[in-house]
């Protein structure tokens, strides 16, 4: 069945630094790919998404490309400042598998000043 | 503009006691659908809906029933709350054409002692 995988949280970056959190993914076809960020006490909001391979979502600085070859959506950012502390989450939704999508474990980041 | 409101925020039940989780959406979405939110789990999927009168099982469906009468609503029904099923509930909607996003809302947070 389609998984997303995504690296252990919790990640604690000083302000300004660059942030990488890895994604990858099993599903058959071509998924659409999405990173969704939960801030404290909030519901998950839609940060970014590619719907095919070579595509790069970009919002707020945060970038992902979706690479089919490596089946990897990895999220980055160049430069974190403290309002990005969140939660982080990858996820797919299978081409004719309806609006279902399927996430991964979620990334803790926690930006210091 | 609304989106996906949710209630109650907050909800202690004893052991069996039933309740239902509110959702409504004012996007008129087709799709809707409910996940939990437990620790190092992610998000899964327990029931959804492609359209009123049309709902079926997600990944965790035991425990939990819904159905759509209207576009608009999607409650979900714990029948005999088990501590098992403490957890932070998400409604999201969505067209059902297209690639588009899913809307989250703001969650409840559902305990059973």
């Amino acid at each position: 069945g389609d998984s997303v995988t995504q690296m252990e949280g919790p990640v604690t970056l000083s302000e300004e630094a660059f942030l990488t959190i890895n994604c990858t993914y099993t599903a058959t076809g071509y998924p659409s790919l999405f990173w969704y960020v939960q801030y404290p006490g909030e519901g998950l909001q839609l940060l970014l998404k590619a719907t095919k391979a070579d595509d790069k979502g970009s919002n707020k600085g945060f970038e992902a490309t979706y690479r089919k070859e490596t089946t990897s959506f990895h999220l980055e950012k160049g430069s974190v400042q403290v309002s990005d502390s969140a939660v982080y989450f990858c996820a797919l939704r299978r081409t004719g598998g309806g609006n279902k999508l399927t996430f991964g474990t979620g990334t803790q980041l926690k930006v210091e000043l | 503009n609304a989106g996906v409101t949710q209630t109650p925020k907050f909800q202690v039940l004893k052991t069996g006691q039933s309740m239902t989780l509110q959702c409504a959406q004012d996007m008129n979405h087709e799709y809707m659908s409910w996940y939990r939110q437990d620790p190092g789990m992610g998000l899964r999927l327990i029931h959804y809906s492609v359209g009123a009168g049309i709902t079926d099982q997600g990944e965790v469906p035991n425990g939990y029933n819904v159905s759509r009468s209207t576009t608009e609503d999607f409650p979900l029904r714990l029948l005999s709350a088990a501590p098992s099923q403490t957890s932070v509930y998400f409604c999201a909607s969505s067209y059902s054409k297209g690639r588009t996003e899913a809307f989250f809302g703001q969650g409840t947070r559902l305990t059973v002692v």
